[in-house]
C-alpha cells in the first residue's frame, strides 16, 4: 500500500538543538502539507507545497522554522533553535492532483517531538 | 476564513449502540468538501468519510454516515453498531478546493474524543 513516510517517529532533544523532520510523500502526489498537533491548539497548518513550490507558510514561526522540498520525494521541516513550546506531534500529509481525488489527503504517522 | 466547530469534547457509547458526533462550520463558499478523520491512540490520521458540498445525498461508508445540512452548515457523523475499535479522536475538517489544482489545506475542528464501552 502506498503511504506517507515520516521520520523520526519520536524525538527527544534539548532546548537550543536543531531538529529536522523528514517526509516522503506518496509517489505522484503533488501537494504536501505540514501540520502541528498540540492539546491546546489542535491541528494547525504550518506550511504547504504544490509541485514543490511553497504556497503558504503563514502558520510557521519564521524565525526558527523552515520547510523545504528539495525534490518530489522529500519534504523537510527544520526547527533551529528548538524550544520547549515546540513540543508537539508534527504530521506530514500528501494529496494527489485534483479531479475526483480532491480531498483525499493521506497522513503520515507523525513525528512526536519533545523539547526539554 | 473558514472555521470548524465541534461542540462535544468527549462522548461515550455502549458497544453496538449508535452515536452521533456534531460539527458545524462557517464559510461563504458554495463549493467545498467536508471530512471526518479518525485518530486512534496510534495517532495515525485516518479518513473516515468525505462529503462534497454540491452533492445533496449524504455520504455513507459501511457503519459510518453523515447528515449534511448545507443551509444550516452542519455536518454530523453517525456511527452505527459501535465497536471497541471505534474508540478514537474524531476530527471534522473543511477544504475549499482550487479548480484544476486540487487540494488545499484542511481546516480542522478541535476534535471529539469518543470512547466505546464494552
Amino acid at each position: 500500500d502506498a503511504r506517507v513516510t515520516q521520520t523520526p517517529r519520536d524525538k527527544v532533544t534539548e532546548m537550543g538543538q536543531e531538529v529536522t523532520m523528514r517526509c516522503q510523500p506518496i509517489l505522484g502526489h503533488n501537494t504536501v502539507f505540514w501540520y502541528r498537533q498540540t492539546m491546546m491548539q489542535g491541528l494547525e497548518l504550518l506550511a504547504y507545497f504544490r509541485n514543490r513550490a511553497p504556497l503558504d507558510d503563514s502558520g510557521m514561526p519564521k524565525d526558527r522554522f523552515s520547510a523545504e522540498m528539495p525534490d518530489a520525494t522529500l519534504a523537510t521541516l527544520k526547527i533551529q533553535p528548538s524550544e520547549p513550546r515546540d513540543s508537539a506531534v508534527y504530521f506530514c500529509a500528501s494529496g494527489p492532483t485534483g479531479g475526483t481525488k480532491t480531498g483525499e489527503l493521506f497522513f503520515g504517522e507523525g513525528s512526536r517531538l519533545t523539547v526539554l | 476564513a473558514q472555521t470548524v466547530t465541534q461542540s462535544q469534547p468527549e462522548m461515550s457509547v455502549q458497544e453496538a449502540e449508535t452515536v452521533t458526533l456534531s460539527c458545524t462550520y462557517d464559510t461563504s463558499e458554495s463549493n467545498y468538501y467536508l471530512f471526518w478523520y479518525k485518530q486512534p491512540p496510534s495517532r495515525q490520521m485516518i479518513l473516515v468519510i468525505r462529503q462534497e458540498a454540491y452533492k445533496q445525498q449524504n455520504a455513507t461508508e459501511n457503519r459510518f454516515s453523515v447528515n449534511f445540512q448545507k443551509a444550516a452548515k452542519s455536518f454530523s457523523l453517525k456511527i452505527s453498531d459501535s465497536q471497541l475499535g471505534d474508540t478514537a479522536m474524531y476530527f471534522c475538517a473543511f477544504m475549499k478546493p482550487v479548480p484544476y489544482s486540487g487540494n488545499t489545506p484542511l481546516v480542522f475542528g478541535k476534535g471529539t474524543r469518543l470512547s466505546v464501552i464494552a
